[in-house]
């Protein structure tokens, strides 16, 4: 299993102002991926943080409110843009690994727990 | 992905087994049922997979029923750090990454 490290682990941030999460993995992994989960809510994903090109973004995100750098392949970076109290979530970074067998598995760090005042 | 469907919530007694279902009545040939749980303020930790066999591990055990409709989460000795959210999820084994987590089921181990 690979492990994940997020920073930062939370933050409070005044509406109109951005934030940039990092995520660092302990491994080579080809796949990456940033999800949100707001409060109460399950996960939704994000996008797909793609090495070398721009991020694949899921239906109703952005690459304006959310640009994703993923530099190499084990670094990888959320930005939310201009905040508003909407964007009080739960951010999580995922990698995909090897099970073997043709058979991944997803692994998930501790979340960033942004609210925004 | 195919859709599942768990209960909001359900007790345990500590030391009792717990027994989560899944249904998943459109599941597709090709499709796996994984588990995974969330405690609180972490992000999710990969339990278990199967495809048609019943599988065990150090967490736990899956059952999956012959016509692959529905699977069970058996905890076998619930503790109270097993308190948590339980999302069963059905997918092909590749593409792990883009996986669907519905509302899942908040699992509360009492003393």
């Amino acid at each position: 299993s690979a492990v994940i490290s997020q920073k930062p682990s939370r933050d409070i941030c005044q509406r109109g102002t951005s934030l940039t999460i990092q995520c660092q993995v302990d491994s080579q992994v080809t796949m990456m991926f940033w999800y949100r989960q707001q409060p109460g809510q399950s996960l939704t994903l994000i996008a797909t943080a793609n090495q070398g090109s721009e991020a694949t973004y899921e239906s109703g995100f952005v690459i304006d409110k959310f640009p994703i750098s993923r530099p190499n392949l084990t670094f990888s970076t959320l930005t939310v843009s201009n905040m508003s109290p909407e964007d009080s979530s739960i951010y999580l970074c995922s990698v995909e690994s090897s099970l073997g067998s043709m058979n991944t598995e997803a692994f998930f760090g501790q979340g960033t727990r942004l609210t925004v005042v | 992905d195919a859709k599942t469907t768990q209960p909001t919530s359900m007790d345990c007694a500590e030391g009792r087994a717990a027994n989560l279902p899944c249904n998943h009545s459109t599941i597709s040939g090709n499709e796996y049922v994984y588990w995974y749980r969330q405690i609180h303020s972490q992000g999710p930790q990969y339990i278990i997979h199967g495809l048609k066999n019943n599988e065990t591990n150090e967490m736990a055990s899956l059952i999956i029923t012959e016509d692959r409709k529905s699977s069970t989460l058996i905890l076998p000795h619930a503790t109270l750090r097993d308190t948590a959210v339980y999302y069963c999820i059905v997918r092909v084994p590749t593409n792990a990454g883009k996986s669907t987590f519905g509302d899942g089921t908040t699992l509360t181990v009492k003393p």
